[in-house]
């Protein structure tokens, strides 16, 4: 069965330096990955991506996300935060009908 | 704005009532979502529509019924409803087989 783990329950981080969110999932196939964003009281924002190709993929808002089968991580990055990237990061995998999140993990960002 | 609207945004209602949330978008996609995210859980795929034949019913309680009248559309009828059903839902829209994009949510609170 295919599964979304993301280990950190909270991060904080200081205004300018850099992030990287942790994503390990588990996928019978080649996976569809992707990274979605949520602030208070909104929907989900889709950030960015994976299908197939080049395993680094990038972003809005200055994310990147590395894809490593072999670690079956998809781990997001930012080499800067700003204070308006305080939110909660969802990864997750699938497509259709059989789309799998994982709990999220929320970042706060320090002045 | 993702192009995914919700309503209402908040919704109270009592044990006894019934009560629709609306969910519509404009992007020409042909599959919709509902989603079920209460605190400190993964987000909960409820239910899903491709090209308004529904596709997927994750053991979802009756008392929760969805409706798709068209491809722009879709409906949740919520009928005696339970405190644990309170939960931000979420309504999302895509092309088969790739991302979605959410709604906005209806904060949802049963007395």
């Amino acid at each position: 069965a295919q599964s979304v783990t993301q280990p950190d329950i909270h991060i904080t981080v200081s205004e300018g330096a850099s992030l990287e969110l942790r994503c390990n999932y588990s996928y019978g196939a080649t996976p569809y990955l992707f990274w979605y964003v949520q602030s208070p009281g909104q929907g989900l924002q889709l950030l960015l991506k994976y299908f197939s190709g080049d395993t680094l993929v990038q972003g809005i808002k200055g994310f990147e996300a590395e894809f490593k089968r072999s670690q079956s991580s998809f781990n997001l990055r930012k080499p800067s935060v700003h204070w308006s990237d305080a939110a909660e990061y969802f990864c997750a995998v699938g497509a259709s009908n059989d789309m799998r999140f994982g709990a999220g993990t929320r970042l706060t960002v320090k002045p | 704005e993702t192009g995914v609207t919700q309503t209402p945004r908040h919704l109270v209602m009592g044990m006894t009532n019934k009560k629709s949330l609306k969910c519509e978008q404009h992007l020409g996609h042909n599959a919709m979502y509902w989603y079920k995210q209460s605190a400190k859980k993964p987000l909960e795929l409820m239910f899903v529509y491709n090209f308004k034949e529904q596709t997927e019913n994750n053991s979802v309680p009756s008392r929760f019924s969805p409706e798709c009248p068209n491809s722009s559309h879709l409906f949740l009828h919520l009928h005696t409803l339970q405190p644990e059903d309170s939960a931000l839902y979420l309504c999302a829209s895509g092309v088969w087989g790739n991302e979605q994009f959410f709604g906005p949510g209806t904060r949802l609170t049963v007395l």
